[in-house]
């Protein structure tokens, strides 16, 4: 499967505890986004890398998250100190850009749900 | 700042029976318009998109959509419903101009489809 890949699918988590996602793009995107999504709400962006830099941080990503890119490959998001307010599906999205406008074609993985006791 | 507003939280159609997806946007550029579709447990996929040529834009599975710039809309049609249609659709815009903007979602319709 060449598509956009995410782990874990779950996690159950307690409050206070620290949580650790993966998102794998489409091998050739260079951008990578993460959303994140509530109940009966659409996505919200978090951030986004062209590459291995970070270039976007939503005013939602608090300090408590942090994103990395390491390789400008796949992409890990870190929550600390999870709150039960963190509850939500994350969803990560990859996209080819080529300089030649906003054409944000996205294609999204299936989302890691997280549940915060 | 851009953003769309989806004016019907739920529709509900019956199979072979047109559907109406309604959605308003607001952008200070040249806005590229997207409609997604979600299915329950499933990753979000692209529909059909808007980036400047026709107005009228033809997606998968039997949707079209028409931008109307004078009314800032970008509704979601399809002739028949079928039931495999029944799920959650978002509206979306980004900034065409800018090549770096993430999207901005709606909140979402969600389409049900009674036998």
């Amino acid at each position: 499967d060449t598509g956009v890949s995410q782990n874990p699918r779950h996690k159950i988590t307690k409050r206070g505890q620290n949580v650790t996602f993966r998102c794998d793009p489409i091998s050739e995107h260079n951008r990578l986004y993460w959303y994140r999504q509530t109940l009966g709400q659409g996505p919200e962006f978090l951030t986004y890398f062209q590459n291995e830099a970070q270039l976007e941080k939503s005013r939602l990503l608090s300090d408590r998250f942090s994103a990395e890119r390491p390789k400008g490959s796949f992409s890990t998001l870190e929550i600390q100190r999870t709150e039960q307010g963190d509850s939500a599906m994350y969803l990560c999205a990859s996209s080819l850009e080529t300089g030649q406008g906003g054409r944000n074609e996205q294609f999204f993985g299936p989302g890691t749900r997280l549940t915060v006791l | 700042a851009q953003s769309v507003t989806q004016l019907d939280s739920h529709v509900s159609v019956s199979e072979g029976t047109p559907v109406l997806l309604r959605c308003n946007y607001s952008s200070s550029y040249s806005p590229s318009l997207f409609w997604y579709v979600q299915h329950p447990n499933k990753g979000l996929q692209l529909l059909l998109k808007y980036t400047s040529a026709a107005t009228l834009v033809k997606g998968i599975n039997g949707f079209e959509a028409e931008f109307k710039k004078s009314e800032t809309s970008f509704h979601l049609t399809k002739p028949s419903a079928h039931m495999s249609d029944a799920a959650e659709y978002f509206c979306v815009v980004s900034d065409r101009n800018s090549g770096n903007t993430p999207l901005v979602f709606g909140k979402g319709t969600r389409l049900s489809v009674i036998a």
